[in-house]
């Protein structure tokens, strides 16, 4: 199975602000939305946003997700060494009936 | 709290089979899928598939059918993961998630698998 488009990296200034997209299709992030997730080296994964633009308790402001039709975005305001990692975007496959994951984008802060 | 809390490292030989546990604390065990992740070195997460512990259901990605299972034990509020026919290709850290059908908000704290002769 096809899985979602991510660039492989993204860089940004500190304070700066970064952006990341994931590309889907209309099985995917075009019917249900992304969520996304933060990897950090020796963590566990952590969900920042789901469904589009709705942040778990507990995760700043500074993540804002969205979508525009297929494609899914993510939006790190402030950049700030702690948010250096990967990210991920995934989203559930109507036809499969399975998750589909992004390839990942490690941010950097330069 | 939510908690998964998954079985210790593993070191396998090539051809061998392994079996990953996790166990889930504070919530209602039998609600919400659970899915299976894994990272391997140099690697991005790759998704195994799901298993809702209610009934057992189970779906997996043409990658991993035919090479893994995942069951559940209602009486213990866990959930296994078995890979067979491993491969140094295998070696990755396993992660359980539970998915509250908007994402994975909680996961384990991971299972190293490791694939050597």
């Amino acid at each position: 199975q096809a899985g979602l488009t991510q660039p492989p990296s993204v860089s940004a200034g500190l304070g700066q602000t970064a952006t990341l997209s994931c590309s889907g299709n209309t099985n995917d992030v075009g019917k249900g939305g992304a969520a996304w997730l933060q990897q950090r080296q020796g963590h566990p994964p952590k969900l920042l946003a789901y469904r589009n633009n709705n942040r778990p308790s507990g995760i700043s402001e500074k993540f804002t997700a969205s979508r525009s039709g297929n494609t899914a975005s993510l939006i790190i305001s402030g950049l700030q060494p702690e948010d250096e990692g990967d990210y991920y975007c995934t989203a559930w496959d109507s036809a499969l009936r399975l998750y589909v994951f992004g390839s990942g984008t490690k941010v950097t802060a330069l | 709290q939510v908690r998964l809390v998954q079985s210790g490292p593993e070191v396998k030989r090539p051809g061998a089979s392994v079996k990953v546990s996790c166990w889930a604390s504070g919530y209602s065990f039998t609600a919400y899928y659970i899915h299976w992740v894994r990272l391997a070195p140099g690697q991005g997460l790759q998704y195994m598939g799901w298993i809702h512990p209610y009934n057992g259901d189970t779906n997996y990605p043409q990658t991993f059918q035919g090479r893994v299972t995942m069951t559940r034990d209602t009486s213990a509020n866990s959930v296994f993961m078995e890979l067979t026919g491993l491969t140094s290709d295998d070696t990755a850290v396993y992660f359980c998630a539970r998915d509250v059908a908007v994402g994975f908000d909680s996961w384990g704290q991971g299972t190293l698998v490791a694939v050597s002769s």
